[in-house]
């Protein structure tokens, strides 16, 4: 069974600032892919960024960009020129893949992390 | 439709009734899941559906829960004999294909008085 964690409960930053939020998991699989998701006020959970575990190069999204560290099991998402409209709380999840590259799509989650960004 | 809507958006019971929860995902998505959000906590998942069959339940906490999907569409989470613990923010998603790219709805936040 995988875990993933998300040692921060809360981080503040100040607008335009730059933050990280750390996330760590373990899993003896070796094909998977991570994400991190932003859920607002609203509860809708929105897709900020994937990252396939085979591929050696961190991926980025505009502002939003990760630190993958495959060895270590660590995954943190860095926020560069904070908007108020990041305020959310963050979750971090793993997806299995079979052997073949494919999933069912079962997600693992994180516990979260509320980010509040301050004008 | 758009996106994947979920009714209903809050819902207060008393404990021992029973609740109905509605998801209709993305019209073609042939992939459905239920997560459950308790307070302050990531996302337990619950279960999966491919079409109408559901080959992964593994995640529902007991036989108080049960959930069917129709027309590989429309799916609803039934909760039996509430109890306070069921307290919680239901969310459903669904993808184009199992393992694509989710699309969550706005969830439905059950309250067990």
């Amino acid at each position: 069974a995988q875990t993933v964690t998300q040692s921060q409960p809360e981080m503040s930053v100040q607008e335009a600032e730059t933050v990280t939020l750390s996330c760590t998991y373990d899993t003896s699989e070796s094909n998977y892919y991570l994400f991190w998701y932003k859920q607002p006020p609203s509860r809708q959970m929105i897709l900020v960024i994937r990252q396939e575990a085979y591929k050696q190069q961190n991926a980025t999204e505009n502002r939003f960009s990760v630190n993958f560290q495959k060895a270590a099991k660590s995954f943190s998402l860095k926020i560069s020129d904070s908007q108020l409209g990041d305020t959310a709380m963050y979750f971090c999840a793993f997806m299995k893949l079979s052997a073949g590259g494919t999933s069912y799509g079962k997600l693992t989650f994180g516990q979260g992390t509320i980010l509040t960004v301050h004008p | 439709g758009a996106g994947v809507s979920q009714s209903p958006s809050n819902k207060v019971t008393e404990k021992g009734k029973d609740v109905e929860l509605r998801c209709d995902p993305i019209s073609g998505h042939t992939a459905l899941y239920w997560y459950r959000q308790s307070l302050g906590q990531g996302l337990e998942f619950l279960i999966y559906f491919q079409g109408n069959s559901a080959p992964d339940k593994s995640g529902l906490p007991s036989d108080r829960f049960s959930a069917e999907r129709t027309g590989g569409s429309v799916s609803t989470l039934t909760i039996q004999r509430t109890q306070q613990e069921d307290s919680a923010v239901y969310l459903c998603a669904s993808s184009l294909v199992p393992g694509g790219t989710y699309t969550f709805g706005s969830g439905t936040r059950l309250t067990v008085v």
